[in-house]
């Protein structure tokens, strides 16, 4: 089936710098895109969303961009706090009401 | 209210056990969703429940029988249950605008250990 995401990788930053978190999608028809962040212990929060007529969206110190032609999404934290260090995940609208998240990306911010 | 609620937070049960895991919404949303996780993966997703009907079952097996008795409150009924069903069980709720765009707000879980 149709897969989202690439393996699980660790970024690791310094408080301070920004952060880049990637994610690819093989659903040329998603239409709909959003991040989630999800600490330890808890459930997935929402962080940012993008609409497929979208190149690029900001929010308070993040930045979601995506590159329908690689079919590519990535996440922009500016700015990384300790705050920041969780599991991110991408997730694609497949169809309506269906999410179908990827693999995720651990981000360690050491101070 | 802004959050999606869930209990029990924790819960051991052995495999000839008949247990339930309880969510809650009070933000008027009409599509309710349980969703699986295993450890360091992501979230994969079990039923659907659109103003109160199932709209998706994710070929899950009958050993989970979701619920939902009216559209602030979804169930997942528990019975013969696995080792490997061992998980994080997360509810979330969303609009269900048809044609919107639908953000899912998600529980903190209910973490299940089956022995």
């Amino acid at each position: 089936g149709e897969s989202v995401g690439l393996h699980l990788p660790t970024l690791s930053v310094q408080e301070g710098d920004n952060s880049i978190i990637n994610c690819a999608y093989s659903n040329s028809a998603s239409d709909y895109f959003i991040w989630y962040k999800q600490e330890s212990g808890k459930g997935p929060q929402f962080i940012i969303d993008i609409r497929s007529n979208m190149d690029k969206r900001q929010g308070q110190r993040v930045t979601v961009l995506l590159n329908k032609t690689v079919k590519h999404l990535s996440l922009q934290i500016a700015a990384t706090q300790p705050g920041d260090s969780a599991v991110y995940f991408c997730a694609e609208n497949q169809s309506f009401q269906k999410l179908v998240f990827g693999t995720g990306t651990r981000l360690l911010v050491s101070p | 209210d802004t959050e999606v609620t869930q209990t029990p937070k924790h819960l051991v049960m052995g495999m000839t056990n008949k247990k339930s895991l309880k969510c809650e919404q009070h933000m008027g949303h009409r599509a309710m969703y349980w969703y699986k996780q295993k450890a360091k993966k992501p979230p994969e997703l079990m039923f659907v429940y659109s103003y109160e009907k199932l709209s998706i079952n994710e070929s899950v097996p009958s050993r989970f029988s979701p619920e939902c008795p009216n559209s602030s409150l979804l169930n997942l009924h528990l019975h013969a249950l696995q080792p490997e069903d061992s998980a994080l069980y997360l509810c979330a709720s969303s609009q269900d605008l048809a044609g919107g765009i639908n953000e899912q707000f998600f529980g903190p879980g209910t973490r299940l250990t089956v022995l």
